[in-house]
């Protein structure tokens, strides 16, 4: 089956603890992303990336990192500097990153911070 | 700069009712506009989505959607909503930075709908 996989479906960490959240697709698609959900907030984007080796901020980085070392794969680490980590957060990939093509959702990662 | 309003927060149908849901966008250039469905604890699903050509979008479980450009408009019909339909459904606009090939999507704030039996 083709998809996008993320792992752990829930997440908790104590305060000014990193922790990282993977992604992982098998539809050969060359941009991937990541979005935060809060309630009532709709989605932010936090960061994304169009090819390997890649990643371009979205509207709220600053506390987050990124790698984008194989196509496959497309980890988000939550770092202690992000003031209010507790979200949904969503990974989406699209098959080449332009504004016409579909993004498809993963099934997200719920982090709470204790 | 690219943005979307779905005016209404939560809406509440009975079953086998007509339902509209409402999206207004802004966007300088011709848009490419998205409706994406969410259900409790889930990923999102692509409805339907818009590019060029026919005003009138058909999508998956029954859904529609007409684009208005003299109103900035892209909202989302079904004739007769089923229980099954209660979710979170997000309107979306594609965009991207001049000279770019590279796009991302601008969401509003989701419209949650509620069915009676």
């Amino acid at each position: 089956d083709g998809g996008i996989t993320q792992s752990p479906k829930y997440l908790f960490r104590k305060e000014g603890q990193n922790v990282t959240l993977s992604c992982e697709q098998n539809l050969n698609h060359d941009a991937m992303y990541w979005y935060r959900q809060d309630p009532g907030q709709g989605l932010r984007l936090i960061y994304y990336s169009q090819i390997v080796n890649d990643f371009q901020k979205g509207d709220i980085a600053e506390g987050y990192s990124v790698s984008r070392e194989k196509k496959e794969s497309f980890p988000l680490t939550v770092t202690s500097a992000q003031k209010n980590p507790t979200a949904f957060y969503l990974c989406a990939s699209s098959i080449d990153g332009t504004v016409r093509s579909t993004q498809y959702f993963g099934p997200g990662t719920r982090l709470t911070v204790l | 700069a690219q943005s979307v309003t779905q005016p209404d927060i939560h809406i509440t149908v009975s079953e086998g009712a007509s339902l509209e849901l409402r999206c207004n966008y802004s966007y300088g250039a011709t848009p490419y506009l998205f409706w994406y469905v969410q259900s409790p604890g889930q990923g999102l699903q692509l409805l339907l989505k818009y590019f060029s050509g026919d005003t009138l979008v058909q999508g998956i479980k029954g859904f529609e959607a007409e684009f208005k450009r003299s109103q900035s408009s892209f909202n989302l019909r079904k004739p007769s909503v089923h229980w099954s339909d209660a979710a979170e459904y997000f309107c979306a606009v594609g965009g991207g930075r001049r000279g770019s090939t590279l796009g991302r999507l601008y969401f509003g704030r989701g419209t949650q709908l509620t069915v009676w039996p």
